[in-house]
């Protein structure tokens, strides 16, 4: 079955980097994007940008551009999502979704969230 | 870029039918996916297409469109309903995915 493992939690200073894992298994890791979505504390979810594992492009959302970066490694069929000039309100549960068989833009399949907390 | 917009909190009594709805201009060329997002769980996919369920999600969960507006109904609400639900869709003149606010759905 499909199974997505995140890296555990992370604490931050402001004007750092965080880099997130999300190892998948139970599929064909090039077969399926992967998204990353975050959500606050009682916020809403926000989408960030996918990655397909299949060569690697990706597509960010506009309020991350030039501060997101998603990449892969096809050996261990893990991503990874990495952001920069962390800031408080960059506080958040970080999840990776595997898209679903009918639709890319599908999320099918969640990870359990990744905790960051930006605080000096 | 576009936005959807939902109720931030629907109740619905036990058994009783409720309606969730997903407002937004990229309904009018998408359909909307919904999701429900439990505290402690993994979200799950529960509706997406014109009115499609994966596998697992019971038959009392359907989806409808009319226009700019999409609805996510729950015939005959049981407790473990109660969940926030997330309405989201493709966009073409912004983002590509976009959420909407989410739903708290209260079974009483």
């Amino acid at each position: 079955q499909v199974q997505l493992v995140q890296t555990g939690a992370e604490v931050k200073k402001p004007g750092a980097s965080v880099k997130l894992s999300c190892k998948a298994s139970g599929y064909t890791f090039t077969n399926h994007y992967m998204h990353w979505v975050r959500q606050a504390p009682g916020q809403g979810l926000e989408w960030m940008g996918m990655i397909n594992p299949n060569g690697g492009s990706t597509t960010y959302a506009q309020k991350f551009q030039g501060r997101v970066t998603m990449t892969r490694d096809t050996s261990t069929s893990t991503v990874y999502m990495e952001l920069s000039s962390l800031r408080s309100e960059d506080t958040a549960v970080y999840f990776c979704a595997r898209d679903h068989n009918d639709g890319y833009y599908l999320l099918g399949y969640w990870g359990q969230g990744s905790l960051v907390t930006v605080s000096s | 870029s576009s936005e959807l917009t939902q109720d931030p909190a629907v109740s619905v009594a036990l058994g009783q039918t409720v309606r969730i709805t997903c407002q937004g201009d990229s309904l009018r060329n998408y359909y909307a996916t919904w999701y429900q997002q439990k505290p402690g769980q993994a979200t799950v996919l529960v509706i997406y297409g014109k009115n499609n369920r994966p596998s697992g999600i019971p038959a009392r969960f359907s989806g409808s469109s009319s226009g700019n507006t999409a609805s996510l109904t729950i015939t005959g609400a049981q407790a473990e309903d109660e969940a926030d639900y997330y309405c989201n869709s493709r966009d073409s003149t912004g983002n590509p995915v976009v959420f909407g606010g989410g739903t708290k759905l209260t079974v009483l």
